[in-house]
């Protein structure tokens, strides 16, 4: 099957700092790949579909300029947490679609202190 | 409105007792469902799609669009079924919607 990574696995920062995660897709080429938000006990919240050489589109409720996509490469999204706060503690999970199977990183766990 | 309902957040049996999580669907289109799967300090995993219509780990699921449900079935759970189970909606505008999950925990 497909593999997706991510990195880091969790990462912890001070508020208003800027945190990036990035999301590689090892032994394919995508050029869609989704940002999911899961927080503790509850599902799987897509936050924002990243696309290769374009704006990604973000999910209603989602800021954009809190949530920087970048999906520079066939291989590589990232999402950067700009001026993070306690708040956006979480975990961001990516993930992408190969013939119609969705095929998840292990997820970044994000803590602002 | 597009919506996936798992209206059970936990649910507990015993070792080789039947086990049946609840999926119900809204989608006006022509569903595409999916049972997702993460076992303890792994990554979420595909368990079984209903265009397969195959039995992975013993579980099956079936689509019945005059419930509008997709519920996933296992005869005889074992220990190493506990997990977490999603079910998820893939639209037809590449999105994929998610339950809110099941976390299955099987008792020796």
């Amino acid at each position: 099957g497909a593999v997706v990574s991510q990195h880091p696995s969790w990462v912890i920062c001070k508020s208003g700092t800027s945190v990036k995660i990035e999301c590689r897709s090892l032994d394919f080429q995508a050029t869609t790949m989704f940002w999911y938000r899961q927080f503790p006990k509850q599902s799987l919240m897509l936050m924002a579909t990243s696309n290769e050489g374009s704006k990604a589109t973000y999910e209603q409720g989602v800021e954009k300029d809190k949530f920087l996509i970048n999906h520079a490469s066939l291989t590589l999204s990232t999402l950067t947490v700009t001026s993070a706060h306690p708040e956006d503690s979480s975990f961001y999970i990516c993930s992408a679609r190969v013939t119609g199977e969705l095929f998840f990183g292990e997820g970044s766990r994000l803590t602002v202190l | 409105a597009q919506r996936v309902t798992q209206p059970e957040k936990l649910l507990s049996v015993f070792k080789g007792a039947p086990v049946e999580l609840k999926c119900n669907y809204s989608y006006s289109g022509s569903p595409e469902l999916f049972w997702y799967v993460q076992y303890s300090r792994q990554r979420l995993q595909l368990l079984l799609r209903h265009i397969s219509r195959e039995s992975i780990k013993g579980f099956t699921a079936d689509l019945n669009k005059g419930e509008t449900s997709f519920h996933l079935k296992k005869p005889f759970a074992q220990e190493e079924d506990s997990a977490m189970y999603y079910c998820a909606l893939h639209t037809g505008g590449f999105k994929t919607i998610f339950g809110a999950g099941t976390r299955l925990f099987v008792k020796a």
